[in-house]
């Protein structure tokens, strides 16, 4: 069974403070690994999928990374803005997606 | 402007009702799926639907029901046998362009027993 574990579960950043989030994950067989940020109150907001390790993608302070079990979220320079619940998933062979919990990032100015 | 839409954004619902969610999207999209998200954990899978006029089961569908007539609709229907239906539900769609695909998502409905 897909299994999914992201940390911390919060973390908390003064703006500028560069960090990382964690993604670990076990699977049979990766089709995709998936990055997502979810405002409060809102539906999650497509950011990343990485299919292979050693894949990186870079938007605006973001950059995700992938080894063969784990992924890496890093927000470098954050500003306020980037507070939000970021989540990591899975996708398997018949496209569905296994989510983590989230890690739910505060950044103050 | 495409997208995905979700109505209500808030529902109540007295214990013992049936209530249904509604899920349209505009993107032309063929699969669609109804997740659940409760606090501190992750988004479970209701149901799924990879075409029209079929779908299949997730995770947790014991107490819902679904209905895919159309292409752009994929309605969601609380029944009375959903033990704890307090919860924010999210529909999503996935595109596939070449080897690559995303679930997309909409704004969400919470909906909470009174």
């Amino acid at each position: 069974e897909d299994q999914v574990t992201q940390s911390p579960e919060a973390l908390r950043l003064q703006e500028g403070e560069s960090s990382s989030l964690n993604c670990s994950y076990t699977v049979s067989g990766l089709r995709g690994l998936f990055w997502y940020r979810q405002d409060p109150g809102k539906g999650p907001e497509f950011l990343f999928t990485l299919y292979s390790a050693g894949e990186e993608k870079e938007k605006e302070r973001l950059k995700a990374t992938l080894t063969k079990k784990e992924s890496f979220l890093h927000i470098t320079a954050p500003k306020p803005e980037d507070s939000a619940t970021y989540l990591c998933a899975l996708r398997s062979n018949d496209y569905k997606l296994s989510f983590g919990a989230g890690t739910t990032v505060t950044v103050r100015a | 402007d495409g997208g995905i839409t979700q109505s209500p954004k808030y529902l109540f619902r007295k214990e013992g009702q049936n209530v249904t969610l509604s899920c349209e999207q505009n993107l032309n999209h063929d699969a669609m799926y109804w997740y659940r998200q409760d606090p501190g954990q992750g988004l479970r899978l209701i149901y799924y639907s990879q075409i029209v006029n079929d779908f299949q089961k997730g995770d947790i569908a014991e107490g819902y029901s679904v209905s895919r007539e159309k292409k752009e609709s994929f309605p969601l229907t609380v029944t009375s046998a959903q033990k704890n239906p307090t919860a924010f539900y999210l529909c999503a769609s996935r595109s596939r362009t070449g080897r690559t695909d995303t679930q997309y998502f909409g704004p969400g409905t919470r909906l909470t027993v009174l």
